[in-house]
């Protein structure tokens, strides 16, 4: 069936690294904008990064410019979020989603199940 | 770019109609027709409830309906169901190519 998988999650020390993957499947991945979304412990959603289809358009939140990047791999049905010198207002549950293929990247209409990212030391 | 403005909470009794508005600015809501409304139970993922304004999804209940005036866009739940609780975000596109959700609203079905 259509779904996406994250996986990377853990608990990181202030300062560090960890690479997300998301696992597409069910679907013609290389068609759709895809993007990565993360809900802090008791808060709201926060949309953070998009790639195009082709890699070609890319955007990031202020709150992550500079330090995660978002990359994809169509061959393998991969999106992936590298992010650097973490902080412990990144904690939180990341979700990719995919954007529902209408007009602009703007509805996602599959999700993840989400992948926990905890920064402390 | 800061987040949507929504109410906190709305509640209202099963069979009962409400509406939860999400207030943007020109470079968000009032910049195009591409404001999206999510419903997230706790310990899941969101759902996509309604998309361009006011389109929804296939399998989604015609109980949902969206609407946009200037740089306010609402969500409105007819014939409030018990299932129906959980919180409820609104998101829009930007003019920078971003997007924006809004802090969320949680409905309690009385």
């Amino acid at each position: 069936q259509v779904q996406m998988v994250e996986s990377g999650g853990g608990l990181v020390k202030p300062g560090g690294s960890l690479r997300l993957s998301c696992a597409a499947s069910g679907f013609t991945f290389s068609d759709y904008f895809v993007n990565w979304m993360r809900q802090a412990p008791g808060r709201g959603l926060e949309w953070i990064s998009s790639i195009s289809s082709s890699s070609l358009y890319i955007h990031y939140a202020d709150s992550v410019k500079g330090r995660f990047t978002i990359s994809r791999d169509n061959a393998k049905n991969s999106l992936y979020l590298q992010m650097n010198s973490l902080r412990a207002e990144d904690t939180a549950v990341y979700y990719c989603a995919r954007d529902n293929g209408d007009y602009v990247n703007d509805a996602f209409d599959i999700w993840g199940q989400g992948t926990m990212v905890t920064v402390s030391s | 770019q800061s987040a949507l403005a929504q109410p906190a909470s709305v509640s209202g009794t099963p069979g009962q109609s409400i509406t939860i508005s999400c207030t943007g600015t020109s470079s968000d809501v009032g910049a195009y027709n591409f404001v999206s409304w999510y419903q997230q139970h706790p310990g899941r993922a969101p759902k996509l409830m309604i998309y361009d304004v006011s389109n929804r999804p296939s399998g989604v209940s015609n109980r949902f309906s969206g609407s946009k005036s200037g740089s306010t866009a609402s969500l409105t739940i007819s014939g409030l169901q018990a299932e129906d609780e959980a919180d409820y975000y609104c998101a829009s596109y930007t003019t920078t190519n971003t997007l924006v959700f809004g802090g969320g609203t949680k409905l309690t079905v009385l």
